[in-house]
């Protein structure tokens, strides 16, 4: 069955620091793949996708995430984290034979001190 | 443009009482998803719209759950004789036709629902 991981359930990182947020899949084939971040009382905002081609992708709010197929993973890097980059974070798989749901992790929160 | 949007944005109810969440997709978005999320969890998947046929029921958890979408457009997620264990944050999602998990899904802010 396909299924996500986000090992880590939260992280502070300084402002201004470098972040790195982990997601680990298992699926059978070629993966679509996502990242969402949610702040309090919102909704879910994409930050990136990867379906295929270049395995470096950029996103919105200066994200990039790695898709490294011999490790089953896609982290999420930012060089230097803002405070209002502070919210919870989902990394998401789009299912096999589906008709496209989404099979997310747990959601690793973000916390960023001064 | 409009997002999603869902109503209410809260809804308190007795245990054993019905419920009806609204959403609204985006205009010309076919293909139409509802999650549920959990305190300290990821979203999971209840049922996807194709038009107006529900195309994917697989993940609404009992027969209490059952969801419409009449004209092909907003959806309403219906609940009966809720559980205090249905409280969670009900999320609509949208998105055009496209190839299989290739459909980039844009989501609403979500109803909370609290079974008191």
């Amino acid at each position: 069955a396909q299924s996500v991981t986000q090992p880590d359930i939260h992280i502070t990182v300084s402002e201004g620091a470098s972040l790195e947020l982990r997601c680990n899949y298992s699926y059978g084939a070629t993966p679509y793949l996502f990242w969402y971040v949610q702040s309090p009382g919102q909704g879910l905002q994409l930050l990136l996708k990867y379906f295929s081609g270049d395995t470096l992708v950029q996103g919105i709010k200066g994200f990039e995430a790695e898709f490294k197929r011999s490790q089953s993973s896609f982290n999420l890097r930012k060089p230097s984290v803002h405070w209002s980059d502070a919210a919870e974070y989902f990394c998401a798989v789009g299912a096999q034979g589906s008709q496209g749901n989404l099979i997310f992790g747990k959601g690793t929160n973000l916390s960023v001190k001064p | 443009g409009a997002g999603v949007s869902q109503t209410p944005s809260n809804k308190v109810t007795e245990k054993g009482k019905y419920v009806e969440l609204r959403c609204d997709p985006i205009s010309g978005h076919t293909a139409l998803y509802w999650y549920r999320q959990s305190l300290g969890q990821g979203p999971e998947f209840l049922i996807y719209f194709q038009g107006t046929g529900a195309a994917d029921d697989s993940g609404l958890p009992n027969d209490r759950f059952f969801a419409v979408r009449p004209e092909g457009s907003v959806s309403t997620l219906k609940i009966q004789r809720t559980e205090r264990g249905d409280s969670a944050v009900y999320l609509c999602a949208s998105s055009l036709l496209g190839t299989s998990g290739r459909k980039t899904q844009y989501f609403g802010p979500g109803t909370r629902l609290l079974v008191l």
